[in-house]
């Protein structure tokens, strides 16, 4: 069983959709929960950093961390085709991370 | 902020010869460098990590003979592919992490081609 997991998709919504994503782990060890966003062919881009359960909401970003059920999510509202990338989570222990197989998401104009 | 480049972002080369990839932290102080490799439609793999001025401790599975990683200084930290193959054709990503809270901001990558 991976430590993270993450449903690889692809998914496919049309512009102004909510997109949801989330991702499951094993860990409990884990203390900090990111979020990545990554274009083809380039370095992923840090979009959500938090380290409790509850919400964090960053622009048209929402990240929730449930750690009882180990579980977190990402949610990204009016989505815009510029939003299509494919999306990694990853969490930490001292100072390794721990990526998802990444969720690859089309926004259709 | 918190930006991180690498160089150079594409390199060709020939079965045998080595490769250095620089990663810089352009705006933050780097107490921790790690380096990745990603496969096509994969996820990353980390492969290393080095802290300033000690040597770097490798992932199994990872010969620390053929990548040798240099972090020289705060800033700056090293990759070399030695005598490379096609095998090691790749995309490696070095991110940064200033030490603060742990979070990592990632490099461009670098796409090495080995003929």
């Amino acid at each position: 069983q991976k430590e993270v997991e993450q449903d690889p998709g692809p998914l496919s919504v049309p512009e102004g959709a909510i997109v949801s994503l989330n991702c499951t782990y094993s860990n409990s060890a884990f203390q900090y929960f990111m979020w990545y966003r990554q274009y083809s062919r380039k370095g992923p881009e840090l979009l959500m950093y938090t380290y409790s359960s509850g919400n964090k909401e960053d622009g048209r970003f929402t990240a929730q961390v449930d750690k009882s059920s180990k579980y977190i999510s990402l949610f990204i509202r009016d989505s815009q085709p510029s939003d299509s990338a494919t999306y990694l989570c990853a969490m930490r222990d001292d100072y390794k991370l721990s990526f998802g197989a990444g969720t690859t998401v089309t926004v259709r104009a | 902020g918190a930006v991180v480049s690498q160089h150079p972002s594409r390199v060709i080369c020939k079965s045998g010869t080595s490769v250095k990839i620089e990663c810089r932290s352009l705006d933050f102080q780097a107490t921790t460098m790690f380096w990745y490799r990603q496969f096509p439609k994969q996820s990353l793999m980390l492969m290393a990590t080095s802290n300033e001025g000690s040597k770097a401790t490798y992932e199994q599975g990872v010969e620390k003979d053929k990548f040798l990683i240099n972090h020289a200084s705060l800033t700056l930290s090293t990759l070399t592919v030695t005598s490379a193959h096609p095998e090691d054709s790749s995309f490696y990503i070095c991110s940064a992490s200033p030490g603060s809270a742990g979070e990592q901001y990632f490099g461009p990558g670098t796409r090495l081609t080995v003929t």
